[in-house]
């Protein structure tokens, strides 16, 4: 069964570092996600991604974050100079776009820690 | 906007009882409600979902969920719980886009722990 796949599973970093976190979406899929979660909270909606440009984000995704799929199956998710608040859970996920009523596919996440 | 309740954190069930996990929504037109489950060091893992029509979904792994519009509720339940259901599961509704062909972000609940007790 094709899953999303996403790397590092877990990424230490000082504040003030630029990090990269990589997705590989399922192969026929056309919406991309991330969503973040910080630890005992919920998961929130950071950045969604249709043809090649941002579709909607939330108040999160601020100037400091940046998506970009750079080629045919990655879409990455890029952090300018991290926060120690930036530290959580984040999640890629994708979506069949044949039906607005198709349920989003989620990776395994990637553990940011910003020391 | 809308947004989800899961009113219980941690939810302990002994093995072969029925399980239910609480799921409450707020949305200000017609309600998209999934609920996904998150075992360890795994991704969300979808579940089930009510766009429309019969009020009891089923779902992955015996699992079911059944709408309330009048509660506007959705929880989850399973006839009789095993040991390998013990996960994170987490209600999500999906928005109503702001225009066109919106992405359909899903807003999701804080998770609840369920425990199955052998």
């Amino acid at each position: 069964e094709p899953e999303v796949t996403q790397t590092p599973s877990h990424q230490v970093t000082q504040m003030g570092q630029e990090v990269i976190l990589r997705c590989v979406p399922i192969s026929n899929h056309l919406y991309f996600y991330w969503y973040r979660q910080i630890l005992g909270q919920k998961v929130e909606f950071l950045v969604s991604f249709y043809n090649n440009e941002i579709s909607e984000k939330s108040e999160i995704f601020d100037d400091q974050f940046s998506v970009e799929r750079p080629d045919g199956s990655n879409f990455t998710l890029k952090i300018r100079s991290t926060k120690l608040e930036d530290s959580a859970m984040y999640f890629c996920a994708s979506r069949l776009l044949k039906s607005s009523y198709n349920e989003q596919f989620f990776g395994p996440g990637t553990r940011l820690t910003v020391l | 906007a809308q947004s989800v309740a899961q009113p219980e954190d941690q939810v302990n069930v002994a093995e072969g009882n029925p399980l239910t996990v609480k799921c409450t929504y707020s949305v200000s037109g017609n309600p998209y409600l999934f609920w996904y489950v998150q075992y360890p060091n795994r991704g969300l893992q979808f579940l089930l979902k009510y766009i429309t029509g019969d009020n009891l979904v089923k779902g992955s792994y015996g699992f079911e969920a059944e709408f309330n519009k009048s509660q506007t509720s959705f929880h989850l339940k399973k006839p009789s719980a095993l040991v390998s259901d013990s996960a994170l599961y987490f209600c999500a509704v999906r928005d109503i886009p702001k225009s066109g062909a919106g992405s359909y972000q899903l807003t999701f609940g804080k998770g609840t722990k369920l425990s199955v007790i052998p």
